[in-house]
């Protein structure tokens, strides 16, 4: 069973509102993961952590920042929120060694009016 | 850079069938291989990973994959599918003792099992 946690699990939202999607990991890992998913697409990493106050950009552009400010918790937050940013959004977490495995939340499906 | 292709989007299959999903990845040195698999509702989890030695790896509930380095290729099979083995399946690939922030996923493969 994963021991990473997502909410919301699902967020409609006007334009223009600012939002903040919660990951938690209780697993104690150092590096930490965001990706977006759309419908039939691949997951593309958007950000990711290697331990508190790290933060970088993934593969993917993306207007949402993130922070890093406790080991257990990875925030990512849109500051006003667009149509185009109606995606799902996955949190994985990973321990130091390169070969440990990749754990997943369930995901934020967000949707954006 | 690398990149995976699951050529089948979508497979439906009746219990006690056969599987193989296709992988193939585009990346001109040593990998690491993954399979991660999604039921309905649940997260993604890992079903089984390549990183060294026999290129047949066995994984969780029945599955394999078979890495064959002359084909870029990295197929999912499983001899007899159950209903529960409904699911979207991933193909993932990340350059060779790199972490997952170089880990390139497929589009995925939903396979629906008809009981």
């Amino acid at each position: 069973e994963a021991d990473i946690y997502q909410t919301p699990r699902y967020l409609v939202i006007g334009t223009g509102k600012k939002i903040t999607l919660e990951c938690s990991q209780t697993m104690g890992h150092d590096k930490m993961y965001w990706y977006q998913q759309d419908p039939g697409m691949e997951l593309h990493l958007i950000h990711y952590s290697y331990g508190v106050n790290s933060t970088e950009k993934g593969d993917l552009s993306s207007e949402s920042t993130v922070s890093r400010i406790r080991t257990e918790h990875f925030p990512l937050t849109l500051e006003s929120a667009r149509p185009s940013h109606t995606s799902q959004y996955l949190c994985a977490s990973s321990g130091v060694s390169y070969n440990s495995p990749l754990h997943f939340g369930n995901g934020t499906r967000l949707t954006v009016t | 850079a690398q990149s995976v292709s699951q050529h089948n989007h979508h497979v439906i299959l009746s219990e006690a069938a056969s599987l193989e999903l296709g992988c193939n990845y585009s990346y001109g040195g040593t990998v690491n291989l993954f399979w991660y698999v999604q039921y309905p509702g649940q997260h993604l989890q890992l079903l089984l990973k390549y990183f060294s030695g026999d290129p047949l790896v066995k994984g969780i509930k029945g599955f394999e994959a078979e890495f064959i380095k002359s084909k870029f290729s990295f197929n999912l099979r499983k001899p007899s599918v159950q209903w529960s083995d409904t699911a979207e399946y991933f193909c993932a690939v990340t350059p060779l003792n790199t972490g997952f922030q170089k880990l390139v996923f497929g589009t995925g493969t939903r396979l629906l099992v008809s009981p």
